[in-house]
């Protein structure tokens, strides 16, 4: 069974600092990975997808990284800033039992970045 | 392009009613999920469709009902709402093995 997993549940930074969210996933057969972005009371907003067969993806000051053999995937957030408080979700796109695909998500971290 | 929409945004149940939680994608997307997102759980799947007319158990089904008649409508039932129902639920779709795009999900409370 798949189980995603975040590390550090909760992270406080001054701004401007980069920053990195670890993620990690027990059953590397995995599809793709995606990276969401939720603010409080709010839905999730996609961030980022790699496929596997790709190592890392960037947009803007975001850069995802893939590490399918060891399980691990990282968000790296350069100059961050307080727009960037918000919980950061990984999900990987994992087979379920019944032939179809579903994402697996980990509990998030909770960024705090202070001005 | 309206994305992902679910409807009603918020409700309050009392133990024991029933109710239906409403997804449509304008993405013309073959999978849709079912999520619900309880403080310290994370996220887990309720229910997913990969095609019109089909539906399958995810990792916390008990209590929930599912249809896909329309590929672009998937419905949520719950017969006998129960206080452990109260949750945030949101729902997904996507092309197969591609990004995910959700709504803004529901809030519910089973009083």
């Amino acid at each position: 069974k798949q189980e995603v997993t975040q590390i550090p549940a909760a992270l406080s930074v001054p701004e401007g600092e980069n920053l990195v969210l670890n993620c990690s996933f027990t059953d590397s057969a995995i599809y793709n990975l995606q990276w969401f972005r939720q603010d409080p009371g709010k839905g999730l907003t996609s961030l980022l997808l790699i496929q596997s067969s790709q190592r890392e993806q960037t947009s803007g000051r975001l850069n995802a990284s893939l590490d399918k053999s060891s399980g691990r995937s990282t968000l790296y957030i350069a100059a961050s800033q307080p727009g960037d408080s918000a919980t950061y979700l990984c999900a990987a796109l994992t087979s379920t039992n019944q032939a179809g695909t579903a994402l697996i998500f980990g509990k998030g971290t909770t960024l705090s970045v202070s001005s | 392009n309206a994305g992902v929409t679910q409807t009603p945004k918020f409700r309050v149940l009392k133990t024991g009613q029933s109710m239906t939680l409403l997804c449509a994608q304008d993405m013309n997307h073959e999978y849709m999920y079912w999520y619900r997102q309880d403080p310290g759980m994370g996220l887990r799947l309720i229910h997913y469709s990969v095609g019109e007319g089909t539906t399958a158990k995810g990792e916390v089904p008990d209590g929930y009902n599912v249809s896909r008649l329309k590929k672009q409508n998937f419905l949520l039932g719950l017969e006998s709402a129960a206080p452990s129902q109260t949750s945030v639920y949101f729902c997904a779709s996507s092309f197969f093995r591609t990004e995910a795009f959700f709504g803004q999900g529901t809030r519910l409370t089973v009083v």
